[in-house]
């Protein structure tokens, strides 16, 4: 079956440009995720959606960080005013279960951000 | 805090040259260790989850294994294709975490 998709793959924003980022998640997978990965650096956690509910914000960096999962589905993450820090590459994952059962992480394959 | 810690950052193998590669960390208490393989400008692709120390798990020429304190990553006869950045990382056992933390990774290049 399709894996998680996620739109655009690239985007080049210029500094103080609002950018919204899309995740399709696997059919049926509860728990949407979002990371981000710098260059050379392993994923860093964003947030954390079980269905539409956002229970984890813990990872966003700064109040313009900004993700929702309306409809329990598709996710969109939304950074505003863009900085040259935020350029990294943003990564979404979903897993089947609820908490503790079937978790395994599956991701999309990343959308690169970079901010001029 | 939870950490990871891969080593090494980079290892060169000659085709069928088998090595390990080595995940440490320091979690509250464990609910899962993850095995990832990351190729140039794609996301990360999940290979294996353990559980428990002492728990083993194979595929292919790869077998993860887990103590208290790391895991490895053992490669058996590495082909060109095992090329890739192979990435750990934890889930920890608090309630309601979800998260996974992990490590920088391990650049994997097989030479034929």
């Amino acid at each position: 079956g399709a894996g998680v998709s996620q739109s655009p793959r690239y985007k080049v924003a210029k500094r103080g440009q609002d950018v919204a980022l899309r995740c399709d998640p696997i059919s049926g997978h509860v728990s949407l995720f979002w990371y981000q990965q710098a260059l050379g650096q392993g994923p860093e956690f964003l947030t954390y959606f079980q269905n539409e509910a956002q229970l984890d914000k813990s990872g966003l960096p700064s109040d313009r960080f900004f993700a929702e999962r309306p409809e329990g589905s598709v996710s969109t993450l939304k950074i505003q005013r863009t900085q040259q820090e935020d350029s990294a590459v943003y990564l979404c994952a979903s897993s089947l279960g609820t908490a503790g059962v079937y978790n395994e992480q599956f991701f999309g394959p990343g959308t690169r951000l970079t901010v001029l | 805090e939870d950490q990871v810690t891969q080593s090494p950052e980079a290892l060169r193998l000659q085709e069928g040259e088998s090595s390990s590669l080595n995940c440490s960390y320091t979690v509250s208490g464990l609910r899962g260790l993850f095995w990832y393989r990351q190729d140039p400008g794609k996301g990360p692709e999940f290979l294996f989850t353990l559980y428990s120390a002492g728990e083993e798990k194979e595929k292919e020429r790869l077998k993860a294994t887990l103590t208290k304190k790391e895991s490895f990553l053992h490669i058996t006869a590495p082909k060109p294709e095992d090329s890739a950045t192979y990435l750990c990382a934890v889930q920890a056992a608090n309630f309601g975490n979800e998260k996974l933390t992990f490590g920088t990774g391990t650049r994997l290049t097989i030479i034929p």
